[in-house]
């Protein structure tokens, strides 16, 4: 089945250390987000690629940085983890996120990460 | 700019109950509509979405959902609750056409079920 894998699905990190949590889909879309959900709260939009071009929300600290070396995989690296970035980290990929109608944003199953 | 209210954060209802979870939108022109589910520890599953067309709609699981564009609502419905549906449920809204295709979610109403 076509879908969304987000890899690890559990990580624990230190404070300061990078890591990097992986994206990857076999949709073939061009659109590729990453979300950050902190507990019982909503997902927040960090950025996104169309294709090869990054979107940065303006509020995502420099921290955090995105990778896109192909359509399939994307890669969120953060590069000074604090405290305050243990999340559960969400990618999401659509069609055209060009606002075309019909689309939809579909989600993988999520990375819990944990800064110790 | 766009925003997403959902004034319910935890609503329980007994199994087999039927089930409203209350959406309110702000947006300035003719909007996409989607609603959303979380298990714990999971990523999110869309039930439904609207972008046009008939405003009563069907999804997945029993769901459905009234698009009122007079009262700026979109609440999802469901006659009869099963224990599985215990979740978080997240209502979002996003831009009919036009440009970056950037979704806003509510803060999500945490769905029990008891038996």
């Amino acid at each position: 089945d076509a879908m969304v894998i987000q890899n690890p699905r559990y990580q624990v990190t230190q404070f300061g250390k990078p890591v990097t949590l992986s994206c990857s889909q076999t949709l073939n879309h061009n659109v590729m987000y990453w979300y950050q959900q902190k507990s019982s709260q909503a997902p927040k939009l960090l950025f996104h690629y169309y294709d090869k071009d990054f979107n940065n929300e303006a509020d995502t600290p420099d921290n955090f940085q995105s990778r896109r070396p192909n359509t399939s995989f994307c890669f969120l690296d953060i590069r000074s983890p604090g405290l305050g970035d243990t999340a559960m980290y969400l990618c999401a990929t659509s069609r055209d996120g060009r606002g075309g109608t019909g689309d939809t944003q579909y989600f993988g199953p999520g990375t819990r990460l944990t800064v110790l | 700019a766009q925003s997403v209210t959902q004034p319910d954060i935890h609503i329980t209802v007994s199994e087999g109950a039927s089930l409203e979870l209350r959406c309110n939108y702000s947006y300035g022109a003719t909007p996409y509509l989607f609603w959303y589910v979380q298990s714990p520890g999971q990523g999110l599953q869309l039930l439904l979405k609207y972008f046009s067309g008939d405003t009563l709609v069907q999804g997945i699981k029993g769901f459905e959902a009234e698009f009122k564009r007079s009262q700026s609502s979109f609440n999802l419905r469901k006659p009869s609750v099963h224990w599985s549906d215990a979740a978080e449920y997240f209502c979002a809204v996003g831009p009919y056409s036009g440009g970056y295709q950037k979704v806003t979610f509510g803060t999500g109403t945490k769905l029990q079920v008891i038996p």
